[in-house]
Protein backbone atom coordinates (compact mmCIF):
# COMPACT_ATOMS: atom_id res chain seq x y z
CA UNK A 1 0.00 0.00 0.00
CA UNK A 2 1.16 3.13 -1.00
CA UNK A 3 2.06 5.35 2.16
CA UNK A 4 1.82 9.15 3.18
CA UNK A 5 3.99 11.26 4.93
CA UNK A 6 3.28 14.03 7.40
CA UNK A 7 4.93 16.84 9.50
CA UNK A 8 4.25 15.61 13.33
CA UNK A 9 2.73 18.94 14.59
CA UNK A 10 1.92 22.46 13.19
CA UNK A 11 0.84 25.43 14.46
CA UNK A 12 -1.11 27.95 13.55
CA UNK A 13 -2.86 31.25 14.82
CA UNK A 14 -6.51 31.99 14.92
CA UNK A 15 -7.87 33.54 11.72
CA UNK A 16 -5.20 33.55 9.92
CA UNK A 17 -4.67 30.16 6.80
CA UNK A 18 -3.12 27.05 7.73
CA UNK A 19 -1.25 24.32 5.18
CA UNK A 20 -1.34 20.97 6.06
CA UNK A 21 1.03 18.95 3.79
CA UNK A 22 1.07 15.42 2.84
CA UNK A 23 3.81 13.66 0.69
CA UNK A 24 2.75 10.52 -1.11
CA UNK A 25 5.36 9.98 -3.67
CA UNK A 26 4.57 6.06 -4.42
CA UNK A 27 0.74 6.99 -5.01
CA UNK A 28 -0.87 5.10 -7.67
CA UNK A 29 -3.37 5.96 -10.51
CA UNK A 30 -6.42 4.65 -8.58
CA UNK A 31 -5.76 6.55 -5.24
CA UNK A 32 -7.77 8.73 -3.94
CA UNK A 33 -5.86 11.37 -1.50
CA UNK A 34 -8.49 11.56 1.61
CA UNK A 35 -8.19 13.72 4.84
CA UNK A 36 -9.75 13.02 7.93
CA UNK A 37 -9.43 15.00 11.26
CA UNK A 38 -9.50 13.75 15.01
CA UNK A 39 -10.71 16.62 17.74
CA UNK A 40 -10.04 15.52 21.16
CA UNK A 41 -12.21 12.81 22.48
CA UNK A 42 -13.94 12.61 19.50
CA UNK A 43 -13.81 9.62 16.61
CA UNK A 44 -12.64 10.80 13.42
CA UNK A 45 -14.38 12.66 10.81
CA UNK A 46 -14.11 13.16 7.19
CA UNK A 47 -12.85 16.50 5.37
CA UNK A 48 -12.42 16.23 1.91
CA UNK A 49 -10.85 14.01 -0.71
CA UNK A 50 -9.72 14.21 -4.15
CA UNK A 51 -8.11 12.22 -7.40
CA UNK A 52 -6.42 14.79 -9.76
CA UNK A 53 -8.07 18.17 -9.42
CA UNK A 54 -7.85 21.30 -6.45
CA UNK A 55 -11.59 20.25 -4.32
CA UNK A 56 -13.36 22.39 -2.26
CA UNK A 57 -15.73 22.27 0.37
CA UNK A 58 -17.45 23.81 3.31
CA UNK A 59 -14.68 22.59 5.65
CA UNK A 60 -11.73 23.13 3.47
CA UNK A 61 -9.66 23.24 0.04
CA UNK A 62 -7.62 20.25 -0.99
CA UNK A 63 -4.56 21.39 -3.60
CA UNK A 64 -3.02 18.32 -5.07
CA UNK A 65 -0.02 18.90 -7.06
CA UNK A 66 0.34 18.23 -10.38
CA UNK A 67 2.38 14.83 -10.62
CA UNK A 68 0.16 13.55 -7.46
CA UNK A 69 3.38 13.11 -5.18
CA UNK A 70 2.06 15.73 -2.89
CA UNK A 71 -1.03 17.18 -1.27
CA UNK A 72 -1.82 20.31 1.24
CA UNK A 73 -4.89 20.49 2.82
CA UNK A 74 -5.86 24.45 3.12
CA UNK A 75 -8.25 25.88 6.25
CA UNK A 76 -8.76 29.17 4.97
CA UNK A 77 -9.33 30.77 8.62
CA UNK A 78 -8.21 28.70 11.37
CA UNK A 79 -10.65 28.65 14.40
CA UNK A 80 -9.91 27.08 17.88
CA UNK A 81 -12.32 24.11 17.62
CA UNK A 82 -9.78 23.73 14.21
CA UNK A 83 -7.68 22.48 16.47
CA UNK A 84 -7.08 18.26 15.96
CA UNK A 85 -4.97 15.74 14.25
CA UNK A 86 -5.08 15.31 10.75
CA UNK A 87 -4.03 12.54 8.75
CA UNK A 88 -3.79 11.98 4.97
CA UNK A 89 -4.59 8.67 3.79
CA UNK A 90 -4.32 7.15 0.48
CA UNK A 91 -7.41 4.73 -0.67
CA UNK A 92 -9.20 2.94 -3.87
CA UNK A 93 -12.60 4.36 -4.39
CA UNK A 94 -14.77 1.07 -3.59
CA UNK A 95 -17.19 0.18 -1.63
CA UNK A 96 -16.34 -0.25 1.69
CA UNK A 97 -12.26 0.50 0.87
CA UNK A 98 -10.29 0.41 3.99
CA UNK A 99 -8.23 3.14 5.57
CA UNK A 100 -5.23 2.96 7.20
CA UNK A 101 -4.26 5.47 9.02
CA UNK A 102 -0.91 7.24 9.51
CA UNK A 103 -0.07 9.17 12.88
CA UNK A 104 -1.61 12.35 11.14
CA UNK A 105 -0.53 15.93 12.18
CA UNK A 106 -1.22 17.65 15.50
CA UNK A 107 -2.68 20.98 14.61
CA UNK A 108 -2.45 23.58 17.34
CA UNK A 109 -4.39 26.48 16.78
CA UNK A 110 -3.15 29.73 19.20
CA UNK A 111 -5.56 32.20 20.11
CA UNK B 1 -27.86 13.53 11.89
CA UNK B 2 -26.40 10.96 10.96
CA UNK B 3 -24.66 9.50 14.01
CA UNK B 4 -23.16 5.96 15.21
CA UNK B 5 -23.13 5.06 18.73
CA UNK B 6 -21.07 2.29 20.96
CA UNK B 7 -22.82 0.62 23.81
CA UNK B 8 -19.84 2.45 26.37
CA UNK B 9 -17.60 5.49 26.55
CA UNK B 10 -15.68 3.64 29.53
CA UNK B 11 -14.96 0.19 30.08
CA UNK B 12 -13.18 -1.57 32.66
CA UNK B 13 -12.59 -5.70 32.51
CA UNK B 14 -10.48 -8.03 34.45
CA UNK B 15 -7.97 -10.28 32.30
CA UNK B 16 -9.81 -13.53 31.06
CA UNK B 17 -12.90 -12.18 30.60
CA UNK B 18 -15.23 -11.95 27.59
CA UNK B 19 -15.68 -8.68 26.74
CA UNK B 20 -18.58 -7.39 24.13
CA UNK B 21 -18.05 -4.43 22.08
CA UNK B 22 -21.15 -2.91 20.82
CA UNK B 23 -21.61 -0.70 17.31
CA UNK B 24 -25.41 0.47 16.06
CA UNK B 25 -25.47 2.98 13.06
CA UNK B 26 -28.71 4.59 11.86
CA UNK B 27 -27.33 5.66 8.53
CA UNK B 28 -28.69 1.84 6.40
CA UNK B 29 -24.98 1.67 5.75
CA UNK B 30 -23.70 -1.65 4.21
CA UNK B 31 -20.49 -1.52 5.14
CA UNK B 32 -19.38 -1.07 9.02
CA UNK B 33 -15.32 -1.15 10.59
CA UNK B 34 -13.69 -1.61 13.99
CA UNK B 35 -10.70 -0.25 14.45
CA UNK B 36 -8.45 0.06 17.52
CA UNK B 37 -6.05 3.44 18.38
CA UNK B 38 -2.86 2.94 20.32
CA UNK B 39 -0.16 6.25 21.38
CA UNK B 40 2.55 5.96 18.66
CA UNK B 41 0.63 3.48 16.16
CA UNK B 42 -2.42 4.90 14.65
CA UNK B 43 -5.74 3.58 13.79
CA UNK B 44 -5.20 -0.29 12.96
CA UNK B 45 -8.53 -2.18 11.23
CA UNK B 46 -9.22 -5.24 13.54
CA UNK B 47 -12.23 -6.56 11.37
CA UNK B 48 -14.80 -4.72 9.08
CA UNK B 49 -18.29 -6.26 6.85
CA UNK B 50 -19.83 -5.19 3.58
CA UNK B 51 -22.58 -7.10 4.72
CA UNK B 52 -25.14 -9.03 7.22
CA UNK B 53 -23.27 -12.31 8.62
CA UNK B 54 -20.33 -11.31 6.33
CA UNK B 55 -16.92 -10.61 8.05
CA UNK B 56 -13.36 -9.39 6.56
CA UNK B 57 -10.36 -9.76 8.94
CA UNK B 58 -8.41 -6.47 9.09
CA UNK B 59 -5.15 -5.66 9.60
CA UNK B 60 -4.84 -7.59 13.17
CA UNK B 61 -7.63 -9.69 14.25
CA UNK B 62 -5.88 -11.70 16.53
CA UNK B 63 -7.22 -12.03 19.84
CA UNK B 64 -10.76 -10.75 18.33
CA UNK B 65 -13.78 -12.04 16.35
CA UNK B 66 -17.12 -10.04 15.35
CA UNK B 67 -20.62 -10.68 14.75
CA UNK B 68 -23.47 -9.01 11.98
CA UNK B 69 -26.42 -10.48 12.69
CA UNK B 70 -28.41 -7.12 11.48
CA UNK B 71 -27.56 -3.95 9.46
CA UNK B 72 -26.64 -1.65 11.90
CA UNK B 73 -25.29 -3.14 14.25
CA UNK B 74 -21.63 -4.84 14.60
CA UNK B 75 -20.26 -6.22 17.48
CA UNK B 76 -16.70 -6.61 18.56
CA UNK B 77 -15.94 -9.89 20.84
CA UNK B 78 -12.82 -10.25 22.96
CA UNK B 79 -13.05 -13.86 24.04
CA UNK B 80 -10.43 -13.36 26.56
CA UNK B 81 -9.20 -10.11 27.43
CA UNK B 82 -5.81 -9.41 27.76
CA UNK B 83 -3.85 -6.73 28.85
CA UNK B 84 -2.47 -6.05 25.45
CA UNK B 85 -5.78 -5.22 24.77
CA UNK B 86 -6.48 -1.99 26.31
CA UNK B 87 -6.55 0.46 24.45
CA UNK B 88 -9.24 3.13 22.40
CA UNK B 89 -12.02 0.99 19.92
CA UNK B 90 -13.67 2.82 17.33
CA UNK B 91 -16.41 1.69 15.44
CA UNK B 92 -17.21 3.32 11.91
CA UNK B 93 -19.47 2.70 8.94
CA UNK B 94 -20.17 3.72 4.93
CA UNK B 95 -22.54 3.81 2.64
CA UNK B 96 -21.69 1.97 -0.97
CA UNK B 97 -23.19 5.38 -2.13
CA UNK B 98 -20.65 7.25 -0.57
CA UNK B 99 -17.64 5.13 0.04
CA UNK B 100 -15.36 7.50 0.87
CA UNK B 101 -16.96 8.93 4.06
CA UNK B 102 -16.74 6.84 6.94
CA UNK B 103 -18.73 7.84 9.99
CA UNK B 104 -17.10 7.12 13.23
CA UNK B 105 -18.87 6.78 17.19
CA UNK B 106 -16.97 8.08 19.82
CA UNK B 107 -15.05 5.57 20.60
CA UNK B 108 -14.63 3.23 23.81
CA UNK B 109 -11.70 3.57 26.04
CA UNK B 110 -11.77 -0.69 27.16
CA UNK B 111 -9.29 -0.81 30.07
CA UNK B 112 -7.88 -4.66 31.32
CA UNK B 113 -6.54 -5.56 34.47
Amino acid sequence: DAKTTQPNSMESNEEEPVHLPCNHSTISGTDYIHWYRQLPSQGPEYVIHGLTSNVNNRMASLAIAEDRKSSTLILHRATLRDAAVYYCILCKETSGSRLTFGEGTQLTVNP
Amino acid sequence: DVKVTQSSRYLVKRTGEKVFLECVQDMDHENMFWYRQDPGLGLRLIYFSYDVKMKEKGDIPEGYSVSREKKERFSLILESASTNQTSMYLCASTSDRVPYEQYFGPGTRLTVT
